[in-house]
């Protein structure tokens, strides 16, 4: 069965950076977009963004310009999400998912607190 | 500020039908999909494109499009429906993507 597998809780300072992985199968990988949600403590769901691994393209809103990487490690079938100069706001459960249009699997949350 | 709305919340009594709907420009030229998300879990996609199920989806969830408005059913709503309901579609000025606010629905 295929799953995302994201790697877990973070608690940062303000100002510093975080990394979320996501590792899933190899057809996954390399047929699809992956794509990253997050969600503030009793808020809505937030499109991140996404990366294409096969065309090794990437789109996110504009919030997130400067801030914002996704890579992909084809090796390993890992997707990454890196989100920098992190506020206390940033303080949610961020998600992969596997698509664009439609989001069909989900990998479990990664929690990041952002506290000083 | 989100480019699709929903409304805040809806009820409906066990076997009755809901409906929820998402409005926004993008959605004359963009399909929705539907998400359903339970406390502490992850999101679920239960409908997308057209009108299309995923594998496991039970059938009492449809989808429907008019103009503007996309529109999730769950005909005879059951207990475990209660949650909170996403639609998820492209913005339609910057073409990314972006979630409607959420709906949360109880069955009574």
């Amino acid at each position: 069965q295929v799953q995302l597998v994201q790697s877990g809780a973070e608690v940062k300072k303000p100002g510093s950076s975080v990394r979320v992985s996501c590792k899933t199968s190899g057809d996954t990988f390399s047929s699809y977009t992956i794509s990253w949600v997050r969600q503030a403590p009793g808020q809505g769901l937030e499109w991140m963004g996404g990366i294409t691994p096969f065309f090794d393209t990437t789109n996110y809103p504009q919030k997130f310009q400067g801030r914002i990487t996704f890579t992909t490690d084809e090796s390993t079938n890992t997707a990454y999400m890196d989100l920098s100069g992190l506020r206390p706001e940033d303080t949610a459960v961020y998600y992969c998912a596997r698509g664009a249009d439609a989001f069909d699997l989900w990998g479990q949350g990664t929690v990041v607190t952002v506290s000083s | 500020s989100s480019e699709l709305t929903q409304d805040p919340a809806v009820s409906a009594a066990l076997g009755q039908t809901v409906r929820i709907t998402c409005q926004g420009d993008s959605l004359r030229t963009y399909y929705v999909s539907w998400y359903q998300q339970k406390p502490g879990q992850a999101p679920v996609l239960v409908i997308y494109g057209e009108n299309n199920r995923p594998s496991g989806i039970p059938d009492r969830f449809s989808g429907s499009r008019s103009g503007n408005t996309a529109s999730l059913t769950i005909t005879g709503a059951q207990a475990e429906d209660e949650a909170d309901y996403y639609c998820h579609s492209r913005d339609s000025s910057s073409k990314l993507y972006v979630f409607g606010p959420g709906t949360t629905v109880t069955v009574l």
